[in-house]
Order: structure tokens, then C-alpha cells, then sequence
């Protein structure tokens, strides 16, 4: 299987800040890598796709970067309701696998 | 816009099989990727695994033995079967829509299933 990691864990940063997150595949994943949020008592939903591909109606603060097995999703200026957890996902092969999750809290 | 809604048993007996089905409105169901994903209480999201519309199926091999997924298209709907639950498949089962093999992009609202006698 395919291990994904993401740093940090969890993140405190205040509102209006640029927020970085990393993700590392543990081999090539041929940029086939997407990131989902998820707040508390929600379902997952699909921020960005295929690296850098914004999922329709959201907000252009997110984006995404990266190839090969390092990739990096940044908030450009953090807004009270980006408060959640952020995931990466791989589809390049079976199992298709998720990061361990960046949970961020409102400084 | 595309709506999935999960259904079944909330409580499993150990040793049982958990049964779940997903019932996908405001669009067909047809030449789609649907999926099963799950999540522990407080941890992560794990794939369980994927069925086109046609009935091929992809399954998570830390499962395989013990998933079975299937579609019914003329009910809009695809479930999921897994036998032989222990306390460690005690999860919030999601269902969703696999945007050709790739991206999850829509989802259900989840459903707890808890393992216990």
C-alpha cells in the first residue's frame, strides 16, 4: 500500500494567516493526489483534485501544489470557517489511501 | 445535484454482518464509480472499496475477504456487506460518488454503526 503522511498534525493559526500543509506519498503517485476538508460532524468534501484543480464553488484561497511523492495545500488567508480537518487522498493505485489528517484550530 | 443518503443498522451484533445501502438521488446512478468509506471514532478515512455501475468492483485488501458491494441500478442504489464484525469495525460508514476511478466529489452524510453485543 501506499503511505501517506501529512505535517503538521494539527495547526493553531489566527485569522488572516497563510496556512501551509504537506503531504508525502511514500512513492510516486504520477500527481494523482486530491485534498478534501471535513468539519466536526461532517462528511468529507472535495476541496481540490488531480494536485491543483479547485472543485467547483470553492473558494480560490485554497490551492494546491506538487508532484511526484511531495505535495503542499495552502489556505492564502485563513477565515474562521476553514477551522476542520484537512486531508490528502492518492488514487494512483489499490488501495486508494488517506493522509492521516491536519486538524486546525483558531488561534 | 447529486444526493446520497445511507441506511441500515445503526447496531451489529459481534460476529454478525453489517448491512448498508446507499440510495443516490438528483442524478443516475449509471456510468459511475460508487464507493464505501469509513471512519473510526476520532481517526481517519478509510477507502473500503469502489463498484461501477456495471457491478465490477474494487475492494481495500485489508477487507476483501470479508466486503462484498453490489449495485442496483434500477433502484438507484448500492450497498455494502461485511461479515464477521468485530468492535474494531465500529466506524461512521460513508458512501460516495468515485469521479471515474479518481476523486470522491460527492458524499453521503454518514452513518454510525456501532459493534456490540
Amino acid at each position: 500500500d501506499i503511505q501517506m503522511t501529512q505535517s503538521p498534525s494539527s495547526l493553531s493559526p489566527s485569522v488572516g494567516d497563510r496556512v501551509t500543509i504537506t503531504c508525502q506519498a511514500s512513492q510516486d503517485i504520477n500527481n494523482h493526489l486530491n485534498w478534501y476538508q471535513q468539519k466536526p460532524g461532517k462528511a468529507p468534501k472535495l476541496l481540490i483534485y488531480d494536485v491543483s484543480n479547485l472543485e467547483t464553488g470553492v473558494p480560490s484561497r485554497f490551492s494546491g501544489s506538487g508532484s511526484g511523492t511531495d505535495f503542499t495545500f495552502t489556505i492564502s488567508s485563513l477565515q474562521p470557517e476553514d477551522i476542520a480537518t484537512y486531508y490528502c487522498q492518492h488514487y494512483d493505485n489499490l488501495p486508494y489511501t488517506f493522509g492521516p489528517g491536519t486538524k486546525l484550530e483558531i488561534k | 445535484q447529486v444526493q446520497l443518503q445511507e441506511s441500515g443498522p445503526g447496531l451489529v451484533q459481534p460476529s454478525e454482518t453489517l448491512s448498508l445501502t446507499c440510495t443516490v438521488s438528483g442524478g443516475s446512478i449509471s456510468n459511475y464509480y460508487w464507493a464505501w468509506i469509513r471512519q473510526a471514532p476520532g481517526k481517519g478515512l478509510q477507502w473500503i472499496g469502489s463498484i461501477f455501475y456495471s457491478g465490477n468492483t474494487n475492494y481495500n485488501p485489508s477487507l476483501k475477504s470479508r466486503v462484498t458491494i453490489s449495485v442496483d441500478t434500477s433502484k438507484n442504489q448500492f450497498s455494502l456487506r461485511l461479515t464477521s464484525v468485530t468492535a474494531a469495525d465500529t466506524a461512521i460508514y460513508y458512501c460516495a460518488r468515485q469521479f471515474f476511478g479518481t476523486h470522491f466529489d460527492f458524499w453521503g452524510q454518514g452513518t454510525l454503526v456501532t459493534v456490540s453485543s
